[in-house]
Order: C-alpha cells, then sequence, then structure tokens
C-alpha cells in the first residue's frame, strides 16, 4: 500500500531564503506526483507535475525534482517571500487514474 | 474561464442532520472528483467520476454518503445522517481526463457537524 510521508509538518524561514520541502513515497511505481499548493479556507492550486519517466519540472522560482528509485521529491523555492505562505502538499498518482494518494502537507512560513 | 464551483461555502448542522453539497466543474471536464479533507490531513478520494458513471467509489461510506452527477456535468454529494466526525471540508475537483494530470479545485465546502 502506497504511503506519502512529508517532512516537517511546518517550516518558518526568514524572507529571502532559498528552501527545500520533502515528499517521500514507499512504492516507486507510480505514474506521476504532483505539488499542490493550499491557502487557508481555500481549495487546491496545482503547482507543478512530474511524470514519472522525468527528473524534474520548473515553475519560475519553483523546481520539482523526482527521484524514483529513491521514493523521494523536493520542491524548491528560490528567494521566497511572505506570499508563498501556504501549506504545501505532494500527491502521487499510481496508474492514471488520477486517484491521487496524499500526503499531510508542510505548512510554510515566510516571515518578513 | 470559470473555476470549479462549490457550494455552500460553509454549513453547520447537527448530528443525525442532512446536508447536500454542489459542485460545478470547468466546462469540458470529463472527470469529476469529490475529496474529503480533514483538519491536518491531506485529501481523501470520497468518488470519481468519469462523465456521468463511477469510476472509484471505494472510499464512500456508502451507509450515508451518497454522490451523482446527472448529464455528465454538475453534481452533488449528499451525507445522512451526518456524525460528528464527519467534519471536515468537501472538495470537488475537475480534470479534462485522458493523460493531462492536472487537477483543479474549488474552494470547497466546511461541513461542521456539532
Amino acid at each position: 500500500k502506497q504511503e506519502v510521508t512529508q517532512i516537517p509538518a511546518a517550516l518558518s524561514v526568514p524572507e529571502g531564503e532559498n528552501l527545500v520541502l520533502n515528499c517521500s513515497f514507499t512504492d516507486s511505481a507510480i505514474y506521476n506526483l504532483q505539488w499542490f499548493r493550499q491557502d487557508p479556507g481555500k481549495g487546491l492550486t496545482s503547482l507543478l507535475l512530474i511524470q514519472s519517466s522525468q527528473r524534474e519540472q520548473t515553475s519560475g522560482r519553483l523546481n520539482a525534482s523526482l527521484d524514483k528509485s529513491s521514493g523521494r521529491s523536493t520542491l524548491y523555492i528560490a528567494a521566497s517571500q511572505p506570499g508563498d505562505s501556504a501549506t504545501y502538499l505532494c500527491a502521487v498518482d499510481m496508474d492514471s487514474n488520477y486517484q491521487l494518494i496524499w500526503g499531510a502537507g508542510t505548512k510554510l512560513i515566510i516571515k518578513p | 474561464e470559470a473555476g470549479v464551483a462549490q457550494s455552500p461555502r460553509y454549513k453547520i448542522i447537527e448530528k443525525r442532520q442532512s446536508v447536500a453539497f454542489w459542485c460545478n466543474p470547468i466546462s469540458g471536464h470529463a472527470t469529476l472528483y469529490w475529496y474529503q479533507q480533514i483538519l491536518g490531513q491531506g485529501p481523501k478520494l470520497l468518488i470519481q467520476f468519469q462523465n456521468n458513471g463511477v469510476v472509484d467509489d471505494s472510499q464512500l461510506p456508502k451507509d450515508r454518503f451518497s454522490a451523482e452527477r446527472l448529464k455528465g456535468v454538475d453534481s452533488t454529494l449528499k451525507i445522512q445522517p451526518a456524525k460528528l466526525e464527519d467534519s471536515a471540508v468537501y472538495l470537488c475537483a475537475s480534470s479534462l481526463g485522458g493523460f493531462t494530470g492536472e487537477l483543479f479545485f474549488g474552494e470547497g465546502s466546511r461541513l461542521t457537524v456539532l
């Protein structure tokens, strides 16, 4: 059974720092992995999707990497800003049916 | 382009009462999902529709939860009777289907059961 873990559960860093959020999964036979952002009281916004054949995806200040063999993905945020404060969740898709298996998220606070 | 619409945004009911949530997906999106998100946890898939057919409802508590998607567009999720542990945010998401992968979420319906 696939399990997705995100550590730490919460992270607070000063504005301007580069930071890395971690996601690990137990079964490496994934179809794709997605990173989402959730603002308080809001739904989720897809940030990056990495197919199983890819190693990384980039969007602006965000870079997501995928290492299937070790069961890990990282989300790198460059030059963090207070507006980046949110909860970041990763989710894996095992069989292309988009029945995602989710981590519990990392709550990120960027201090001005 | 309009996003995924959900209503109501908030609902407070007493246990054993019933409640219904409505979702209107992005136009043209064939796949629709209902998720339950308990505070501090990731979303849990309740049901997935492809057009108006059910793809997966294995985690839907069918003794109290029901969902339908009429004409392959709007969907409703009903809980009857509600229990205290049903307090959560109910998220609706849609996608084009196929192999695009990207899900688009509504803002959710927050349910509090007293």
